[in-house]
């Protein structure tokens, strides 16, 4: 079946670090890929995404690639932020499914 | 103009006892999902809605679950006989045409303890 692996943490960084979460999946044809982030207290939100091969996915700062050779999705960011603070989520999307299969997530925590 | 809204926030119940928790979509989408939360297992699928079609209910974890959406807006999640394994965050999402084309919105969650 369909599976994402994430380092699971904690990770902890001082302020303007660089920041890297792998990810890695296992899954049938060409899923689409995510990045979700949990700030404290708050529901999850979509960060970036990638529906194929090669593509980037970007926001924030944040930066993904879609590797369908390495079968990884590693998010990156150059300089963190103390706002940056949250759990993340790397999850996939079957094509033709609408069941998201989620990473257990990894607790970021960024000190000033 | 809200986002997904799910009530209660917090819910702390007996063994044995049944549950309902309540998701309001964003006005408007056709697509709703529950998926659970819990330390072990992270986020699970549990059931997928989508307009007037048949649930997808492959991810309820045994028949004491089960899942309704009235009128294509609300939607109410239970559990029957609740059981200690079965806290947990319990959080919905809705889309506007499903996730393969729009993002997925989600709602803060109703977290269950089963004591």
């Amino acid at each position: 079946g369909n599976s994402v692996t994430q380092m699971e943490g904690p990770v902890t960084l001082s302020e303007e670090a660089f920041l890297t979460i792998n990810c890695t999946y296992t899954a049938t044809g060409y899923p689409s890929l995510f990045w979700y982030v949990q700030y404290p207290g708050e529901g999850l939100q979509l960060l970036l995404k990638a529906t194929k091969a090669d593509d980037k996915g970007s926001n924030k700062g944040f930066e993904a690639t879609y590797r369908k050779e390495t079968t990884s999705f590693h998010l990156e960011k150059g300089s963190v932020q103390v706002s940056d603070s949250a759990v993340y989520f790397c999850a996939l999307l079957q094509g033709g499914s609408e069941k998201l299969v989620f990473g257990k997530g990894t607790k970021l925590t960024v000190n000033p | 103009g809200a986002g997904v809204s799910q009530s209660p926030s917090n819910k702390v119940t007996e063994k044995g006892k049944d549950v309902e928790l309540r998701c309001d979509p964003i006005s408007g989408h056709t697509a709703l999902y529950w998926y659970r939360q819990s330390l072990g297992q992270g986020l699970e699928f549990l059931i997928y809605f989508q307009g007037n079609s048949a649930p997808d209910k492959s991810g309820l974890p045994s028949d004491r679950f089960s899942a309704e959406r009235t009128g294509g807006s609300v939607s109410t999640l239970t559990i029957q006989r609740t059981q200690q394994e079965d806290s947990a965050v319990y959080l919905c999402a809705s889309s506007p045409m499903g996730q393969q084309n729009t993002e997925a919105f989600f709602g803060q969650g109703t977290r269950l303890t089963v004591v």
